[in-house]
């Protein structure tokens, strides 16, 4: 079946610092990547539309300068939390959807876990 | 971002029962639902998905139903295991959206 890895699973850093999750599809190739924000005991909060080539589509309360998106590839986006403070703290999860299907299953990456001291 | 509810409700139920796991949708235009399970510290999880055009659609031990007049989604797990303990969200796309928006999700208990 359809793999997505993200990287790293777990990250710890400092407040003001900057971090940079990955998101790959590993068998497939994905126009559209989806980011997703999930605090404990709660659900997954859609953060922003990350489209191949283009810029992404954040969701409204998202800041797109806190939250860089890049999608260079069909296989890889990426997520920069800039300037991090504690409350980004939160499980961020990436997903993909097999390029040129429509009405299908998003595939899930593993998520990352980020904790900002 | 989107979400539906910041609450985790809970289903506690015996291994062997049956679990139902309902869901209300938000979006009239949604023309396509899945069901996602979650173990802590991982992603969702495709289970099984259905179709506005359907009412029912059974997988391996599962079932989900569509009741488009009401907006309601459920998913059945029948002889529910242990292995199945985890929280399920459903979710739902369609409209004029490529987005796939989470519902609040039930935290299933399975008690050996």
């Amino acid at each position: 079946g359809a793999v997505v890895s993200q990287h790293p699973s777990r990250v710890i850093c400092k407040s003001g610092t900057s971090v940079k999750i990955e998101c790959r599809s590993l068998d497939f190739q994905a126009t559209t990547m989806f980011w997703y924000r999930q605090f404990p005991k709660q659900s997954l909060m859609l953060m922003a539309t990350s489209n191949e080539g283009s810029k992404a589509t954040y969701e409204q309360g998202v800041e797109k300068d806190k939250f860089l998106i890049n999608h260079a590839s069909l296989t890889l986006s990426t997520l920069t939390v800039t300037s991090a403070h504690p409350e980004d703290s939160s499980f961020y999860i990436c997903s993909a959807r097999d390029l040129g299907t429509y009405n299908s299953p998003l595939h899930f990456g593993n998520g990352t876990r980020l904790t900002v001291t | 971002g989107e979400s539906v509810g910041l609450h985790l409700p809970t289903l506690s139920v015996q291994e062997g029962d049956n679990s139902i796991i309902n869901c209300a949708y938000s979006n009239s235009a949604s023309d396509y639902f899945i069901w996602y399970k979650q173990e802590s510290g991982k992603g969702p999880q495709f289970i099984i998905d259905i179709r506005s055009n359907m009412d029912k659609r059974q997988g391996q031990r599962v079932t989900v139903l569509l009741n488009k007049t009401v907006k309601h989604l459920s998913l059945q797990i029948a002889a529910t295991q242990p292995g199945d303990s985890a929280v399920y969200f459903c979710a739902e796309t369609g409209g004029a959206t490529n987005k796939l928006i989470f519902g609040t999700g039930t935290l299933l208990a399975v008690q050996p």
